[in-house]
């Protein structure tokens, strides 16, 4: 089974419309993250979650929020959602590494294909 | 503030020609670096990474790249590629104590035979 899931896997929906993106992971990891993949642009973060009472805008924050359910879970919403937000979204978990690594590896889930019509 | 330039979009090599992925840094603390891959259809896939110690660094898949302080670059190199190669390819660095990983744009691999 997977690590990291994602559902649903691809998603179509129309302006304005609200929707929830979400993210389950088993590694156990407390350091949760949501990207969007756009072609020519790479990944760019949207929010990230150090543990469940720490919730921080990453870059392009604009138009979404989250939330972090559990450990385990991490749910990112397009509250009304736009064409321009029509993108790959990337959920990842990471640890805080060992021997003085801060930042050890991210692991990402299968993406979210979403399209706002 | 860190930043990642991945220079060329596309690269296009012959099976069994040498893989070269050129990525330069900017990070105001010591990085550690990181090179991803991307499959058709398929999430990020860690190829490999650099923290501390050895500054020339293997992955899987017979990837290697090699840190460089003074050039403050990461390319990533293999020496023969192979079909399955071709892929989209990323690298990243972490930024400042509390953030996540910043990428870069993205290097397309086309291998042809």
């Amino acid at each position: 089974d997977a690590d990291v899931t994602q559902t649903p896997r691809n998603r179509i929906t129309k302006t304005g419309k609200r929707i929830m993106l979400e993210c389950s992971q088993t590694k156990g990891h407390d350091r949760m993250y949501w990207y969007r993949q756009d072609p020519g642009l790479g990944l760019r973060l949207i929010y990230y979650s150090f543990d469940v009472k720490d919730i921080n805008k990453g870059e392009i924050s604009d138009g979404y929020s989250v939330s972090r359910q559990a450990q385990a879970k991490f749910s990112l919403s397009l509250e009304s959602a736009i064409p321009n937000q029509t993108a790959l979204y990337f959920c990842a978990t990471s640890d805080p590494g060992t021997s003085g690594v801060i930042f050890g590896e991210q692991f990402f889930g299968p993406g979210t294909r979403l399209t706002v019509l | 503030a860190q930043s990642v330039t991945q220079l060329g979009s596309h690269v296009s090599v012959s099976e069994g020609a040498l893989v070269l992925l050129r990525c330069n840094y900017s990070s105001s603390v010591p990085p550690y670096l990181f090179w991803y891959v991307q499959y058709p259809n398929q999430g990020l896939q860690l190829l490999l990474k650099y923290t501390t110690g050895a500054t020339l660094v293997k992955g899987i898949n017979g990837f290697e790249a090699e840190f460089k302080k003074s050039e403050t670059s990461f390319h990533l190199t293999k020496p023969s590629a192979h079909m399955s190669d071709a892929a989209e390819y990323f690298c990243a660095v972490s930024g400042k104590a509390g953030t996540a990983l910043i990428f870069g744009k993205g290097t397309t691999l086309s291998v042809s035979s």
